[in-house]
């Protein structure tokens, strides 16, 4: 079956304006979750969404915004994009929220904030 | 919050031989995975290994396996038989009860199997 997709694989933005970045989870998972990763910081959590709902938010402004759509599909937009958001955006899927169930990653969408 | 370390930026090893990442945590929890991520040039995160910490049997898999001490904090992923394909960057992870579902990474070992 279909893996995590991410779309698309690569953005170049100016700085000031949004983005919206998009994962649709493997089929029949509901639950998907955004990372960020840089050189600087790692691999830092963003949100969790579960059946349309935010479950958690990892430590990043409010610039920062995601959701679900009925069919597990996420989105996550970041606004007035400064030049430290520059990074590779991973998403997960997993079939629930819990810690056993194994997560699934995309291959990203790398962002360059120019 | 949880904290994972891994103190070996860069590691090499000759293929066909045998390799040891490290990986240090730090939680106050008792029940919680770990887990040891590859991250290929492709860019997608690939579960190599994963171990529950009430399991006292170290988890293995295939050419994987790791060292679990849960005293000491330290879970360590052995690689046998290196292949040229196990070059990449290895993440070790963390997930427990209290951190809802997410995932705390360290800051990775980059591999480099040498031919």
């Amino acid at each position: 079956k279909a893996g995590v997709t991410q779309t698309p694989r690569y953005l170049i933005k100016t700085r000031g304006q949004q983005v919206t970045l998009s994962c649709s989870p493997i089929s029949g998972h509901r639950s998907v979750s955004w990372y960020q990763q840089t050189p600087g910081q790692g691999l830092q959590f963003l949100f969790e969404y579960f059946s349309e709902t935010q479950r958690n938010k990892g430590n990043f402004p409010g610039r920062f915004s995601g959701r679900q759509f009925s069919n597990s599909r996420s989105e996550m937009n970041v606004s007035t994009l400064e030049l430290g958001d520059s990074a590779l955006y991973l998403c997960a899927s997993s079939l629930g929220p819990t810690r056993e169930t194994e997560a699934f990653f995309g291959q990203g969408t790398r962002l360059t904030v120019v | 919050a949880q904290t994972v370390t891994q103190s070996q930026p860069e590691m090499s090893v000759q293929e066909a031989e045998t390799v040891t990442l490290s990986c240090t945590y730090d939680t106050s929890e008792s029940d919680y995975y770990l887990f040891w991520y590859k991250q290929p040039p492709s860019r997608q995160m690939i579960l190599v290994i994963r171990q529950e910490a009430y399991k006292q049997q170290n988890a293995t898999e295939n050419r994987f396996s790791v060292n679990f001490q849960k005293a000491a904090k330290s879970f360590s992923l052995k690689i046998s038989d290196s292949q040229l394909g196990d070059a990449a960057m290895y993440f070790c992870a963390y997930r427990g009860w209290g951190t809802g579902n997410q995932f705390y990474f360290g800051t990775g070992t980059s591999l480099t199997v040498i031919p």
